[in-house]
């Protein structure tokens, strides 16, 4: 059965430190790892990661996939409160692409 | 487009009553799916499909049923409602990479 676990569960930090939200997976047939960020509503999606050891940017939000180890981390720098959410990873595997997502990381960034 | 619409976003069902809630992608997306989150947490897989015509279970299939006549639509049916589906449900479609989520269907069985 394809499994991920994404640690820690929760998080609270202040304005301007620095987050590192790990997953860890194991899936059949691995075809791509998913980073989405949820606030009250539906997911958005963030990274897609395919190969290891390319790091993936947008802003102050970058994630790494490690293929040997079956990790990836999502860092957050210099966090403001609009980074506040639940960080949910997924595993697509497999021929028909079942996405499989793990308990998110929830993220409270204080003033 | 309108990417993923789902319908209704709100229902509350009386124990032993069935519903469907609707899905629809416009996107010609093959994989859809449907996922249910509970309070504080993920998403648990229900059911998904790699086309029209094919289902598979996921995680949590008990309780329902879907079908896939078309690439587009992508129904979710509750038979017999029981107050463990109280939950929220979200439908999904990819392309086989990232996947687009639809707005959710808060359902509540009492």
């Amino acid at each position: 059965e394809d499994k991920v676990v994404q640690s820690p569960l929760s998080l609270v930090v202040h304005e301007g430190d620095t987050v590192t939200l790990n997953c860890s997976y194991e899936v059949t047939n691995f075809r791509s790892l998913l980073w989405y960020k949820q606030e009250k509503k539906a997911p958005t999606f963030l990274f897609m990661l395919t190969s290891s050891g390319i790091e993936k940017k947008s802003g102050r939000l970058s994630s790494i996939l490690d293929k040997k180890e079956l990790f990836s981390i999502l860092n957050i720098t210099a966090t403001q409160t609009g980074d506040s959410a639940v960080y949910l990873c997924a595993v697509g595997g497999g021929s028909n692409y079942k996405l499989t997502f793990g308990k998110g990381t929830l993220l409270t960034v204080n003033p | 487009n309108a990417g993923v619409t789902q319908t209704p976003k709100f229902r509350i069902l009386k124990i032993g009553q069935s519903m469907t809630l609707q899905c629809t992608q416009d996107m010609n997306h093959n994989y859809m799916y449907w996922y249910r989150q509970d309070p504080g947490m993920g998403l648990k897989l229900i059911y998904y499909s790699v086309g029209a015509g094919i289902t598979d279970k996921g995680e949590v299939p008990n309780g329902y049923n879907v079908s896939r006549s078309t690439t587009e639509d992508f129904p979710l049916r509750l038979e017999l409602a029981a107050p463990s589906q109280t939950s929220v449900y979200f439908c999904a479609s990819s392309y086989g990479g990232e996947a687009n989520f639809g707005p959710g269907t808060r359902l509540t069985v009492t």
